[in-house]
């Protein structure tokens, strides 16, 4: 398996515009992660999915970030607007099952500038 | 609430070295413990994990013991190399709701030839 991709792997952007950031889970993965990572708050948990549905979005920011996941094979992470504190590193991740046990794994993640 | 606090970084050691990362955890729950790699410019991958009470983790030379009377998981092992430098995240799931992952701040480790 490929693993879970994530693109694009670099954004850069002007303060307002749309950002749309997108990942494809491993095959066969029920539960969809996205995290944001940056220096000053480490990981942190926005939302997951389990089978295509939102079930916990309470690390999602504010109103300007939203995401989906129309099937098992694609989700999308959209900023409108942008701002310059959304520049980040953002990752997805999939896991099989939601077992206490299950491994979790990680796209490259992408490198969000926002000027 | 879950919690997981593991030592600041940056953790600077020699190559050969013994290299200990200490990591412990407040939980609700019975947690499975994971240690994760963040190696430059990549995502996180799963270096070891333990899911009961006495269960040593281990891969690629690291190991960790799931010490439920100390609410600890250490990370060790005997003898760094400059591969290994990398940001090492301690993680905790209670499984209560999907295996939802907290994370520690994560440490930083820097093997110098």
């Amino acid at each position: 398996d490929a693993g879970v991709i994530q693109s694009p792997r670099h954004e850069v952007t002007e303060m307002g515009q749309e950002v749309t950031l997108r990942c494809k889970p491993i095959s066969g993965h029920d539960y969809l992660f996205w995290y944001r990572q940056t220096m000053m708050r480490g990981l942190e948990l926005l939302i997951y999915f389990n089978n295509n549905v939102p079930i916990d979005d309470s690390g999602m920011p504010e109103d300007r970030f939203s995401a989906k996941m129309p099937n098992a094979s694609f989700s999308t992470l959209k900023i409108q607007p942008s701002e310059p504190r959304d520049s980040a590193v953002y990752f997805c991740a999939s896991s099989p099952k939601g077992t206490r046990e299950e491994t979790q794994y990680f796209g490259p993640g992408t490198r969000l500038l926002v000027l | 609430g879950n919690s997981v606090t593991q030592m600041e970084g940056p953790v600077t050691l020699s190559e050969e070295a013994f290299l200990t990362i200490n990591c412990t955890y407040t939980a609700t729950g019975y947690p499975s413990l994971f240690w994760y790699v963040q190696y430059p410019g990549e995502g996180l991958q799963l270096l070891l994990k333990a899911t009961k009470a006495d269960d040593k983790g281990s891969n690629k030379g690291f190991e960790a013991t799931y010490r439920k009377e100390t609410t600890s998981f250490h990370l060790e092992k005997g003898s760094v190399q400059v591969s290994d430098s990398a940001v090492y995240f301690c993680a905790l799931s209670v499984g209560a709701a999907g295996n939802k992952l907290t994370f520690g701040g994560g440490t930083r480790v820097l093997v110098k030839p």
